[in-house]
């Protein structure tokens, strides 16, 4: 049972470049999440979707896309990446009966 | 702006004393949830709290709720070396689907 899965685990993006960030969950929750988290930082909600076919802009959205592709599957996009966007992203899927976010591993992405 | 906010930002203390940790908030919440996160890695659930609650225990684990004042506090009795952590409170809307966090206490528990 590998939870929630996401890659890739590093990047290094130059500045203008675009790029996804997959994340995919086995436990066959309805929600999904995407934060980001500066160093010493706590996490910030780029975008959530709180069902299959929906989805919803969170804290920090702008300079990001996102799709619900399927229930398992939501994919983070950067456009033109800044380097302002350099963090580590986590995705998170959350189980309906209890509340609990289950997160990934983290990708680190650096904008230079 | 984040929702939560925790107090204080780092905390040290030896091995066996106990560690407290406060998060304060701004709006209604359904629930308010504690997460640990270890160095590099994705953040771990520890506890929930819901809003008619107002106490919860988890084994070394002691969250309060005050709606009234809207903060919680994380107690962890009798720290070991292993508690070393950043620690971060989350709370829902009203709605109950968009999560979002503190800025995190980090706890250093030395042996």
């Amino acid at each position: 049972n590998a939870g929630v899965t996401q890659t890739p685990k590093f990047q290094v993006l130059k500045t203008g470049q675009s790029m996804t960030l997959q994340c995919a969950q086995d436990m066959n929750h309805n929600s999904m999440y995407w934060y980001r988290q500066d160093p010493g930082m706590g996490l910030r909600l780029i975008y959530y979707s709180a069902s299959e076919g929906t989805t919803d802009k969170g804290e920090v959205p702008n300079g990001y896309n996102v799709s619900r592709l399927n229930k398992r599957e939501f994919s983070l996009r950067l456009e033109s990446a800044a380097p302002s966007q350099t963090s580590v992203y986590f995705c998170a899927s959350r189980a309906h009966n209890t509340g609990e976010l289950f997160f990934g591993e983290g990708s680190r992405l650096t904008v230079l | 702006s984040q929702q939560g906010e925790e107090d204080p930002q780092a905390l040290s203390i030896q091995e066996g004393e106990n560690a407290t940790m406060n998060c304060s908030y701004k709006t209604s919440i359904n629930n308010l949830q504690w997460y640990r996160q270890n160095s590099g890695r994705g953040l771990v659930h520890l506890i929930l709290i819901r809003s008619n609650e107002r106490e919860k225990h988890s084994g070394r684990l002691r969250v309060t709720l005050d709606t009234s004042k809207k903060s919680s506090s994380l107690l962890i009795t009798a720290s070991r070396a292993a508690d070393t952590a950043s620690y971060f409170c989350a709370t829902d809307d009203n709605a109950g689907n968009m999560l979002t966090f503190g800025g995190g206490t980090r706890l250093m528990v030395k042996p």
